[in-house]
């Protein structure tokens, strides 16, 4: 979906770097996401937040953290990366009071 | 906490073929979503499924929510190419909060000519 944004679209780290993803969205929506998605395992949530005073763990959250700056921006950081966080992350938002999301276009990081 | 399998995990037809996946939740669930992720791609929402025995139809594609919302189906009569993808089920427990949703692993589909 085009209002949901997603940047970097690719990036190559080494472990033990800081890394921060982010996510913009212009739809408007109050809830918003961090997926990570590795082959066979579907989608996993990292966390979510439904309002900027909101910030929720999902299922697999030791490693990283978010930051909600605005309703629109929403953003996921790794301290330190290491290897087997190298999987492909998406963004996703939903409006209130729906349960339908829509995911930007994903970011591909690759931890080495 | 709640499950959601998602059965199989590969499936490879030749055109014209039909394509089912099945989706099982551990949990009665409020709703069940579909979603289709094109190679390279992002998930992208194809329908919403709320009431007990619900059938949708969507052109070839045919969406059924079991009776006692705890498992579904996606049904692809006669495939084209262009229905290659994963397919993924997400469903919200009864009692979960609005908008967290648990994803089933997927169904990637290939389609040969």
């Amino acid at each position: 979906d085009a209002d949901v944004t997603q940047t970097p679209r690719n990036r190559i780290t080494k472990t033990g770097k800081r890394i921060m993803l982010e996510c913009s969205q212009t739809k408007g929506h109050d809830r918003m996401y961090w997926y990570r998605q590795d082959p066979g395992l579907g989608l996993r949530l990292i966390y979510y937040s439904f309002d900027v005073k909101d910030i929720n763990k999902g299922e697999i959250s030791d490693g990283y953290s978010v930051s909600r700056q605005a309703q629109a921006k929403f953003s996921l950081s790794l301290e330190s990366a290491i290897p087997n966080q190298t999987a492909l992350y998406f963004c996703a938002t939903t409006a209130g009071g729906t349960d339908t999301q829509y995911f930007g276009p994903g970011t591909r990081l690759t931890v080495l | 906490g709640q499950q959601v399998m998602q059965i199989p995990q590969y499936q490879h037809v030749q055109e014209g073929e039909d394509f089912t996946t099945y989706c099982n939740s551990s949990t009665t669930l409020s709703n069940i979503q579909w979603y289709k992720q094109r190679p390279g791609g992002h998930p992208v929402f194809l329908i919403q499924l709320v009431k007990s025995g619900e059938v949708k139809k969507q052109k070839r594609l045919t969406f059924q929510f079991g009776e006692a919302k705890k498992n579904s189906s996606l049904h692809i009569t006669a495939t084209q190419t262009t229905d290659v993808g994963t397919y993924f089920c997400a469903g919200r427990d009864r009692g979960s909060t609005l908008g967290r949703l648990y994803f089933g692993r997927g169904t990637q589909l290939t389609v040969w000519p």
